[in-house]
């Protein structure tokens, strides 16, 4: 069964630090990694997608993969209240169109 | 863009009654839809994945006579809860997803759904 890991938090940062997030997967065929964030009561937005080794940088946010360590990560740099949610991390399935969803990391970020 | 909305956002029902809840992607065509559930506190749940044209493909434990699933275009897919019941109040969500080589899925706002 395919799984990915999330440490469920809450990750506590002060404003204007940056946030580490963290995800393992058990699927060595997956291929396509998604960071989502999610508000309470609502539902998940697209972030964050990384296909190679490596990292991909867009704004505050960048993502790292390491595929040889089965690791994805979400950097976020200069945190604000605003990025005060849910983080999901999502693995896209080799030769599937599925995505299997971590629990989830909540972040809170302090003034 | 990317954009997908979800309709109704929220609906009352009693029990025994049906409701139709409808997905459409605004700027894109999806190849595939998803239906995930998700309750209080908990991880999205995969209910079904669905194909334009196709038969749905339901998740293990997910009665696919209560949850009917109709893709009737590549922008339109509709859940209908059929004999709703007070356990089947949740948050009900779509996504839409562009098809290879890009696998990313795209939300819906969600429904909420309450069977009194």
């Amino acid at each position: 069964q395919k799984e990915v890991e999330q440490n469920s938090g809450p990750l506590s940062v002060p404003e204007g630090a940056i946030a580490s997030l963290n995800c393992t997967y058990s699927d060595r065929g997956s291929q396509s990694f998604f960071w989502y964030r999610q508000y309470s009561g609502k539902s998940p937005e697209l972030i964050m997608s990384i296909y190679s080794n490596g990292d991909k940088e867009d704004g505050r946010f960048t993502a790292q993969l390491n595929k040889a360590s089965q690791y994805v990560s979400l950097l976020i740099r200069d945190s604000q209240p605003s990025d005060s949610a849910t983080y999901l991390c999502a693995v896209e399935g080799g030769g599937g169109n599925k995505l299997t969803f971590g629990t989830g990391t909540q972040l809170k970020v302090e003034l | 863009g990317a954009v997908v909305s979800q309709h109704p956002s929220w609906v009352i029902c009693k029990s025994g009654t049906s409701v139709k809840i409808e997905c459409r992607s605004l700027d894109f065509q999806a190849t595939t839809m998803f239906w995930y559930r998700q309750f209080p506190k908990q991880s999205l749940m995969l209910m079904a994945t669905s194909n334009e044209g196709s038969k749905a493909t339901y998740e293990q434990g997910v009665e696919k006579d209560k949850f009917l699933i109709n893709h009737a275009s590549l922008t339109l897919s509709t859940l209908t809860v059929t004999s709703a019941h007070p356990e089947d109040s949740s948050f009900y969500i779509c996504s839409a997803q562009p098809g290879p080589p890009l696998y990313e899925q795209y939300f819906g706002p969600g429904t909420r759904l309450t069977v009194t």
